[in-house]
């Protein structure tokens, strides 16, 4: 158990919907990441927040917003879904902000987003 | 923007074969990271090597990375079937504007034949 806690888990919606992922980071850490797993793909970096404030981009798409909260959890939000979005959503969380040493990234189970 | 390749992207061994996989980035980085993703899991962090030419051992795994820090390998001694899953390495390098950016590479997925 790595201490990151994602839901939901699995989640399955329709073309053009909107959806909400949502991610407890460690305890203690500022840092959270979003990644996006494709099928035998590597980790997509979408957005990094440390305390609260984005920190870097990646290549997130317009219709991907996200968040970091005063409580330090973050949501992912996803918007006017495409079948090409389906995806595995993995969020990381570590105490250190984007720097020259990250440190390990502590990643939660994440949550499988099916778009039919 | 920083890219960090990763090769073989598939690796089928003999249980007690040897096995490696390599990265290279096409910039310098900072510091490398390796991951380990077991089917149905997610990546749990290795190692981090920061220093040129760096080699680290954990049992049966050996890290390196390379003098002008823009390459690192992982060699697995004897490979088990709990080895199974897939190596992703992950180079952090400056990306402009006093930030640093962590790329992952897109693994190299291991099987390993009992």
């Amino acid at each position: 158990d790595s201490g990151v806690t994602q839901t939901p888990k699995h989640l399955i919606t329709a073309t053009g919907q909107r959806v909400t992922l949502r991610c407890s980071p460690r305890s203690g850490d500022l840092s959270v990441y979003w990644y996006q797993q494709s099928l035998d793909q590597g980790l997509q970096f979408l957005i990094q927040y440390y305390n609260g404030e984005e920190r870097a981009k990646g290549n997130i798409l317009e219709r991907f917003s996200a968040q970091q909260f005063p409580d330090l959890h973050s949501e992912l939000n996803l918007s006017s879904l495409e079948l090409g979005d389906s995806a595995l959503y993995f969020c990381a969380s570590s105490p250190h902000p984007a720097g020259e040493n990250t440190g390990e990234l502590f990643f939660g189970e994440g949550s499988r987003l099916t778009v039919l | 923007g920083q890219q960090v390749m990763q090769i073989p992207q598939y690796q089928h061994v003999q249980e007690g074969e040897d096995f490696t996989t390599y990265c290279n980035s096409s910039t310098t980085l900072s510091n490398i990271q390796w991951y380990k993703q077991r089917p149905g899991g997610h990546p749990v962090f290795l190692i981090q090597l920061v220093k040129s030419g760096e080699v680290k051992k954990q049992k049966r795994l050996t890290f390196q990375f390379g003098e002008a820090k823009k390459n690192s390998s992982l060699h697995i001694t004897a490979t088990q079937t709990t080895d199974v899953g897939t190596y992703f390495c992950a180079g952090t390098a400056y990306s402009g504007a006093g930030s640093y950016q962590l790329t992952f590479g897109k693994g190299t997925k291991l099987s390993v034949i009992p």
